[in-house]
């Protein structure tokens, strides 16, 4: 079946600068590919999502591009601020499966 | 628009009891309905998913069992609760299996 792997575990930056957390995914049948934030103690929420026939994805600071080639997606969020503070969870949605595979999770914290 | 509701919130129970964790959802009309666990600090584990009424979906063997009486609702269950059930249970609805949108969540601590 699908997996899914994230990396990293954790990343910290300042505030202001750019953060990358990037996914790898090993069915080439997979088509959609979501990115959900959680907040300590909190939902898991959609903050943005890509389907296969797009290459990169753009909304507000936050970004996602997908190769599909190399079978990863990667989040990008430009000018970071304190409240980027969370977990970040990419998925993958295997055509027909209904439902996702999550990675592992990367915990973000944004340095003041 | 369409919301997803949990109960209870939180819920402190001891070892052996039994478990009844609701979940509905409104505003959409045969929804593909999921139920996951979150250990403290790690990721979403799926445990179960429902395509349909009384159709259930089994990721990992467990202590636990879901069931779907009616269309929007989804019940997670257990007859004797483990120490390793305690987690953060959080219900998720999609049409298609395509975007998932979480509930609130139930936070669970086993005695």
């Amino acid at each position: 079946g699908e997996n899914v792997e994230q990396h990293p575990s954790t990343l910290s930056v300042q505030e202001g600068d750019s953060a990358v957390i990037k996914c790898t995914y090993s069915d080439s049948a997979s088509n959609y590919f979501p990115w959900y934030k959680q907040e300590l103690g909190k939902r898991p929420q959609l903050i943005i999502d890509i389907r296969s026939n797009v290459g990169e994805k753009k909304d507000q600071r936050i970004a996602v591009t997908l190769n599909k080639t190399a079978k990863h997606f990667s989040l990008h969020i430009t000018e970071t601020q304190p409240e980027d503070s969370a977990v970040y969870f990419c998925a993958a949605s295997l055509q027909g499966a209904q439902k996702l595979v999550f990675g592992q999770g990367t915990r973000l914290t944004i340095n003041p | 628009s369409q919301t997803i509701h949990q109960w209870p919130a939180t819920l402190v129970q001891p070892v052996g009891s039994p478990l009844s964790l609701e979940c509905t959802v409104e505003g959409t009309s045969n929804p593909n309905l999921y139920w996951y666990r979150q250990a403290a600090g790690r990721g979403l584990q799926l445990l179960f998913y429902s395509v349909g009424i009384g159709q259930i979906s089994s990721e990992v063997p467990q202590n636990l069992s879901a069931s779907r009486p009616q269309d929007r609702q989804f019940i997670l269950s257990s007859k004797k609760l483990l120490l390793s059930d305690s987690g953060f249970y959080l219900c998720a609805w999609s049409v298609l299996g395509d975007t998932q949108y979480f509930g609130p969540g139930t936070r669970l601590t086993v005695l």
